[in-house]
C-alpha cells in the first residue's frame, strides 16, 4: 500500500536522552514535513524538506534535528535540548512536482512521545 | 502573510443536528483552502478542498464547505451529524507562492447522543 509510516507509535524516554522518530514514505513525494501537536495549540511546524539533502527550519525548530539523505525518509531527532518534548508528532508529505501544486498534505498516523 | 482563524475551539452538538464549523483566512493572493479531520491518536485526513471553480465544495462523510471570497471564509457544514463525527477539525490555507500549508488551531466537534 502507498502511504506514510511513522514509528514507533508510542515512545517513552527519560529526561536527558535523545530520541529519533522515523518517517518513511512510498508516495514518491518530494516534500516532507514534521509537525508537533499539543492540546489546544493545533499543529506547529518543526522542520521541512523540499528535496533530498536540504531542509529548512519551521516555527519551532529549537531542540530538534532532521536529516534527508533519501527521498523516502525524513527522521526527526528530539534532543535533550528540547525543554518540553512530550507531544504528538506528525509527519506529512506533499508533491511539489505538479505545477499546480496546491500544498495539500498527506499525513502519517503520528508518534506520541512521553518524557518520564 | 497568510493566516487562518478558527474562532470556535469546541463545538458541542446533539446527534442528527446540523453543525457549522467556522474558518476565516487572510491572504493577499489567491488561495487554496482545506479542511482536515483528526480522530483521536491518528493523523489528519483530508475532508475536502477548494482549489478553484464552484464555491460549494463537497467532501467525504457528508461534509461540505462554501468558499466566500468577500468574507474571506470557508465554513464547514453538515446537515445531520453522527456520533462518529466526533473529532478535531482543522482548516488550512496555501497558495501558489508559499511552500507550506498554514493551519488553524482546530475545532473539537463533540457529538452527544
Amino acid at each position: 500500500d502507498g502511504g506514510i509510516t511513522q514509528s514507533p507509535k508510542y515512545l517513552f524516554r527519560k529526561e536527558g536522552q535523545n530520541v529519533t522518530l522515523s518517517c518513511e514514505q512510498n508516495l514518491n513525494h518530494d516534500a516532507m514535513y514534521w509537525y508537533r501537536q499539543d492540546p489546544g495549540q493545533g499543529l506547529r511546524l518543526i522542520y521541512y524538506s523540499q528535496i533530498v539533502n536540504d531542509f529548512q527550519k519551521g516555527d519551532i525548530a529549537e531542540g530538534y534535528s532532521v536529516s534527508r539523505e533519501k527521498k523516502e525518509s525524513f527522521p526527526l531527532t528530539v534532543t535533550s535540548a528540547q525543554k518540553n518534548p512530550t507531544a504528538f508528532y506528525l509527519c506529512a508529505t506533499s508533491s511539489n512536482r505538479d505545477p499546480r501544486d496546491t500544498g495539500e498534505l498527506f499525513f502519517g498516523e503520528g508518534s506520541r512521545l512521553t518524557v518520564l | 502573510a497568510q493566516s487562518v482563524t478558527q474562532l470556535d475551539s469546541q463545538v458541542p452538538v446533539f446527534e442528527e443536528a446540523p453543525v457549522e464549523l467556522r474558518c476565516n483566512y487572510s491572504s493577499s493572493v489567491s488561495v487554496y483552502l482545506f479542511w482536515y479531520v483528526q480522530y483521536p491518536n491518528q493523523g489528519l485526513q483530508l475532508l475536502l478542498k477548494y482549489l478553484s471553480g464552484s464555491t460549494l465544495v463537497k467532501g467525504i462523510n457528508g461534509f461540505e464547505a462554501e468558499f466566500n471570497k468577500s468574507q474571506t471564509s470557508f465554513h464547514l457544514r453538515k446537515p445531520s451529524v453522527h456520533i462518529s463525527d466526533t473529532a478535531e477539525y482543522f482548516c488550512a490555507v496555501s497558495s501558489l507562492n508559499t511552500d507550506k500549508l498554514i493551519f488553524g488551531t482546530g475545532t473539537r466537534l463533540q457529538v452527544f447522543p
